[in-house]
């Protein structure tokens, strides 16, 4: 068990609809990191917090937001979501975003679109 | 260009005996970190591994070692005596420096699928 915490595990929804994802990181940690991770593309980075602020936005569509709370808790949220969404979305904690400090992964969250 | 190559799409290996998987990266960055995760069919991503770039030493941790060639930006895993339950996908990651106070976030390559044979 890595300490991190994803909600839920599974995920069946509609196209056009609007889900959110949630994610509580390892105690006392302060970056959250969301990936995505489809056959084809990958893992791929979505975006980082660190103790509230948004840190580094990497391929992240302009239909999906997220945010990160003061309870260092973190929601990613995907809108309008099309087929292509479908995918296993993880969410990661790490005390610093170091370039020697690891990121503990949740168990992710995989997500269906149909 | 791709930050961080494993070339080895899958791999097999009898068990009790060792493997490597290669991962090659890329970066002009002096300060970096490269990382290696093990992802079994259930889905979870598990560190196994870490290498700074300053470090003079391969990493190890028990039966995972890390064969660090800096020169040629290599870091291939080694994993000693396989055991079934090796059977996984394992991806390298890297950790760059940013400057300006932000670190990078973690860049993975597409990973190596290993087969371990009874």
């Amino acid at each position: 068990d890595s300490g991190v915490t994803q909600t839920p595990k599974h995920l069946i929804t509609a196209t056009g609809q609007r889900v959110t994802l949630r994610c509580s990181p390892r105690s006392g940690d302060l970056s959250v990191y969301w990936y995505q991770q489809s056959l084809d593309q990958g893992l791929q980075f979505l975006i980082q917090y660190y103790n509230g602020e948004e840190r580094a936005k990497g391929n992240i569509l302009e239909r999906f937001s997220a945010q990160q709370f003061p309870d260092l808790h973190s929601e990613l949220n995907l809108s309008s979501l099309e087929l292509g969404d479908s995918a296993l979305y993880f969410c990661a904690s790490s005390p610093r975003d170091t370039v020697n400090t690891e990121a503990f992964f949740g168990q992710g969250t995989r997500l269906t679109v149909v | 260009a791709q930050k961080i190559t494993q070339t080895q799409p899958g791999m097999f290996v009898q068990e009790k005996e060792a493997v490597t998987l290669d991962c090659t990266y890329d970066t002009s960055d002096p300060s970096y970190g490269l990382f290696w995760y093990k992802q079994p069919s259930s889905g979870e991503m598990i560190f196994l591994i870490y290498q700074g770039s300053y470090d003079q030493q391969n990493a190890t941790e028990g039966r995972y070692s890390l064969n660090f060639q800096k020169a040629r930006k290599s870091a291939n895993l080694v994993i000693s005596a396989s055991q079934l339950g090796d059977s996984a996908m394992y991806f390298c990651a890297m950790r760059e420096s940013q400057g300006g106070g932000s670190q990078g976030n973690l860049i993975f390559g597409k990973g190596t699928k290993l087969s371990v044979k009874p």
